[in-house]
């Protein structure tokens, strides 16, 4: 089977740098995507890393090492609104190329 | 505003019954993908369908079904619903048929079945 892990929760101040790990199990690897998602909201595309390395969109970076199965988002300059869900998912051969697999989310509350 | 819109937004429903959910992707966007979303589950693949073609299957119940129109709209079809199928359903939409391809999602619709 497939697996991602990456911490339910994380919390941090506003101005603050956090990043939120994932890890990941599955065969066929293709590529590491992140997504955001607030409250009863959708989620919506935050980044796609399917080479080695650090993607930097903003103030949100996505980092990925296809030798240790982990990615990274890196989330600067934080704010009250960048609280919401964040979800890593995974592309591979073992989902049917075209499909994102996703882990279950890391809860981010970002305080005063 | 992704583009993609879905309805309805909330549907109450009884045990036993029958819904449809219905899926518009974003202009010139020929993928259409289902997932689910329940409290203890995260986001779970259903179904692709690609230019009206089924394309892969995720953890999709015999109970549901799917199809998508000539004019790229989708359908999801959930039957003999259980509590258990309580969920946010969402749609989302990609350009072409390959995950490297961003998907974009709608707004979902949020079923209870009680």
């Amino acid at each position: 089977g497939q697996s991602l892990e990456q911490p339910s929760e994380v919390t941090a101040v506003e101005g603050a740098i956090v990043q939120i790990n994932c890890t990941y199990q599955t065969s066929g690897f293709y590529g590491l995507s992140w997504y955001q998602q607030h409250d009863g909201g959708a989620p919506t595309f935050l980044s796609y890393n399917a080479l080695d390395g650090l993607e930097e969109t903003g103030r949100f970076s996505s980092f990925l090492s296809r030798s240790d199965s982990y990615g990274y988002l890196l989330l600067q300059e934080l704010q009250m609104k960048d609280s919401a869900s964040y979800f890593c998912a995974v592309r591979a051969s073992q989902t049917g190329a075209n499909n994102l697999f996703f882990g279950t989310g890391t809860r981010l509350t970002v305080i005063p | 505003d992704s583009g993609v819109t879905q309805t309805p937004k909330h549907l109450i429903t009884a045990t036993g019954q029958r819904v449809t959910l219905r899926c518009s992707p974003r202009s010139g966007d020929l993928s259409v993908y289902w997932y689910q979303q329940s409290l203890d589950q995260g986001l779970q693949f259903l179904i692709q369908y690609y230019n009206g073609e089924e394309r892969a299957k995720g953890n999709i119940l015999e109970r549901f079904s799917a199809q998508q129109f000539p004019d790229l709209h989708s359908e999801l079809n959930l039957s003999s619903l259980e509590l258990g199928d309580s969920a946010l359903y969402f749609c989302a939409s990609s350009v072409g048929g390959h995950g490297a391809d961003t998907q974009y999602f709608g707004p979902g619709t949020r079923l209870t079945v009680l």
